[in-house]
């Protein structure tokens, strides 16, 4: 079966950095997305990794080990806004994507 | 203008009623989508429209029925719906329906409750 593990909640301080882990297990691969949902609103694009590597982006860096299955979402100088959930999601061999669970985030100041 | 826009934000319906949520892009975008979002769960894929035609059917109830107008704008009718129905839909979009950055646009979704 296809799986995506996240944690369900975190949580760190204000200022602070803090890396949500994503582990996946799909038939296939072609990209990992994160977004970002804040309560009652709609996910928005954060990042995208397709290869190997880091991808940075700001404050935020994604990265991704296609061999081990394996990306995490970094989130450096933790702001108040950023308490939110973060949704991991892989697209399989037929590019359909695959979504995990989420990880709430909560800051605190 | 990067926006999809979903109406209604909200929807209280009885299990008897018709009702439709509509969802509108101006981005071009030749993909669109309907999710599922329970409370604490990942969005759950429903349709796929690719180029106005219906390419994904993720086994969905007849009781949700999707439409394509065109290709801005994407309908989803509802009738004699469950409580369990009770969800917050969005509609999505994307450049593409493939591979490549094809990242999803979501709208702000419609958090419906069937009574």
């Amino acid at each position: 079966g296809q799986n995506i593990d996240q944690p369900t909640e975190m949580t760190a301080t204000e200022g602070a950095i803090v890396q949500i882990n994503c582990t996946y297990q799909t038939s296939g691969f072609n990209g990992l997305f994160w977004y970002q949902q804040h309560a009652g609103e709609a996910p928005t694009f954060l990042s995208y990794n397709v290869l190997d590597g880091l991808e940075e982006k700001g404050r935020f860096s994604s990265f991704l080990s296609r061999s081990k299955g394996y990306s995490y979402l970094l989130l450096k100088e933790l702001q108040m806004k950023d308490s939110a959930s973060y949704l991991c999601a892989v697209r399989d061999e037929d590019y359909q994507l695959i979504w995990g669970a989420g990880t709430k985030l909560i800051i605190k100041p | 203008d990067t926006e999809v826009t979903q109406t209604p934000k909200h929807l209280v319906m009885g299990m008897t009623n018709k009702k439709s949520l509509k969802c509108e892009q101006h981005m071009g975008h030749r993909a669109m989508y309907w999710y599922k979002q329970k409370a604490k769960k990942p969005p759950e894929l429903m349709f796929v429209y690719s180029y106005e035609k219906l390419s994904i059917n993720e086994s969905v109830p007849s009781r949700f029925s999707p439409e394509c107008p065109n290709s801005s704008l994407l309908n989803l009718h509802l009738h004699a719906l469950q409580p369990e129905d009770s969800a917050l839909y969005l509609c999505a979009s994307s450049q593409g329906a493939g591979g490549g950055v094809e990242k999803l646009f979501f709208g702000s979704g419609t958090q419906l409750s069937v009574l």
